[in-house]
């Protein structure tokens, strides 16, 4: 069964302090991992996609890697207004657009 | 471009009632999905909608059910409503109808449902 799992549940960061999240999936054939940042009350902002391992994207203070069995989302210096939860999401093959998501990681970064 | 937009924002409803909510992908877009959101079980795949059809479908019960206009706008309904649909209820829409790769999802802002 197509499973993707993300740790810590939450993490606590000092500004500056840089930091990883991690994010694990069981997908045959994968066919893109998503980040996505979402705000108390509001719809998941878009981050990044990745299609194949050893692929690396990046945006600000964000940099997104992917192997063939885990993804992570580094963070370097980050700031209070990165405070969210990140979540993951897998897409299959044969699954047309529906993703199946972690159940995120809820990051604060205190001044 | 505008982004994805759903109506209403936020709604109460009553235990046995049905509820309407509906969402407008982004312009070109024909791809739609909806997704249930909440604290216990995450994010969850409702189903997905391209061409007035439905293609995909989670593991939720009848009572929930959607429909596309030709417009690519889509609905979702759920009839009976139980305190266990209270949740933020989301649209995406994408611009690849076949979910390759090259194609993301954007979402949109949620309709927060309150059963009581």
């Amino acid at each position: 069964e197509d499973q993707v799992t993300q740790s810590p549940e939450a993490l606590r960061l000092q500004e500056g302090e840089s930091s990883s999240l991690n994010c694990s999936y069981t997908v045959s054939g994968l066919r893109g991992l998503f980040w996505y940042r979402q705000d108390p009350g509001k719809g998941p902002e878009f981050l990044f996609t990745l299609y194949s391992a050893g692929e690396e994207k990046e945006k600000e203070r964000l940099k997104a890697t992917l192997t063939k069995k885990e993804s992570f989302l580094h963070i370097t210096a980050p700031k209070p207004e990165d405070s969210a939860t990140y979540l993951c999401a897998v897409r299959r093959p044969g699954g047309y657009n529906k993703l199946i998501f972690g159940a995120g990681t809820r990051l604060a970064v205190h001044p | 471009k505008a982004g994805v937009t759903q109506t209403p924002r936020y709604l109460i409803k009553t235990r046995g009632q049905q509820v309407t909510l509906s969402c407008s992908p982004i312009s070109g877009h024909r791809s739609v999905s909806w997704y249930q959101q909440t604290p216990g079980q995450g994010l969850q795949f409702l189903f997905e909608y391209f061409s007035e059809t439905q293609r995909n479908k989670g593991n939720f019960p009848g009572r929930f059910s959607g429909r596309q206009f030709s417009n690519s706008r889509s609905e979702m309904n759920v009839s009976t409503l139980e305190l266990g649909d209270s949740a933020l209820y989301l649209c995406a829409s994408s611009g690849d109808p076949q979910g390759s790769m090259g194609y993301e999802q954007y979402f949109g802002p949620g309709t927060r449902l309150t059963v009581t």
